[in-house]
């Protein structure tokens, strides 16, 4: 079946430092979404990518959608404490919301 | 305020007890799925529901049951829960649209533990 696997795992950085996650999907994906974790708490939606080699940006959080649609990845410049969480991509392969998550990254921050 | 919530938050259980973990939510969505999120893993689908009467399986789904007799209710039943069932459960719903645009709002979560 469908695999999507995100590295790294963990990630430790001075605040201030730049970060990125990358979304790896053994199949074609129809679009590829993106939650952030705070400890203890829900996912939360981030965005969604449909098209590919999507770009998008939300303040200092830059997402893309590779151009073949199997990859993706999450950057984050200057990381604040705020940014502390897991964030996670999962892919949907059959456009039909059956959304497949990656392990995770967890960042945390030193401030 | 629009949320999906879920009843218990924790639960504490013995194996072999049927227990139902309820899941509700009041945006009128179409779409509800639960997840377990184990450390290492990730999040991973159990079972989800495309439209009241309407579920199928997630990618493990063994263990568990599921109904959706109403479009605001979606329970997860364990009728024998074992120890490899202690995890942390989502729930969560969306909405169903042509575009292929949505995004699923979650539920903050059932801690249970199986002894």
């Amino acid at each position: 079946g469908q695999q999507v696997m995100q590295i790294p795992q963990y990630q430790h950085v001075q605040e201030g430092e730049d970060f990125t996650t990358y979304c790896n999907s053994s199949t074609t994906l129809s679009n590829i979404q993106w939650y952030k974790q705070r400890p203890g708490g829900h996912p939360v939606f981030l965005i969604q990518l449909v098209k590919s080699g999507e770009v998008k940006k939300q303040k200092r959080l830059t997402f893309q959608f590779g151009e073949a649609k199997k990859n993706s990845s999450l950057h984050i410049t200057a990381t604040q404490t705020t940014d502390v969480g897991t964030y996670f991509c999962a892919g949907d392969s059959k456009g039909a919301q059956k959304l497949v998550f990656g392990q995770g990254t967890r960042l945390t921050i030193n401030p | 305020e629009a949320q999906v919530t879920q009843n218990p938050r924790y639960l504490i259980t013995v194996t072999g007890k049927k227990l139902t973990v309820t899941c509700s939510q009041n945006m009128n969505h179409e779409y509800m799925s639960w997840y377990r999120q184990d450390p290492g893993l990730g999040l991973r689908q159990i079972y989800y529901s495309m439209n009241v009467e309407v579920t199928d399986k997630g990618d493990v789904p063994e263990g568990y049951k599921v109904s959706r007799k109403e479009k605001r209710n979606f329970p997860l039943i364990l009728e024998s829960p074992s120890p490899n069932q202690t995890s942390l459960y989502f729930c969560a719903s969306s909405l169903m649209v042509a575009s292929g645009k949505y995004e699923q709002y979650f539920g903050p979560g059932t801690r249970l533990t199986v002894t």
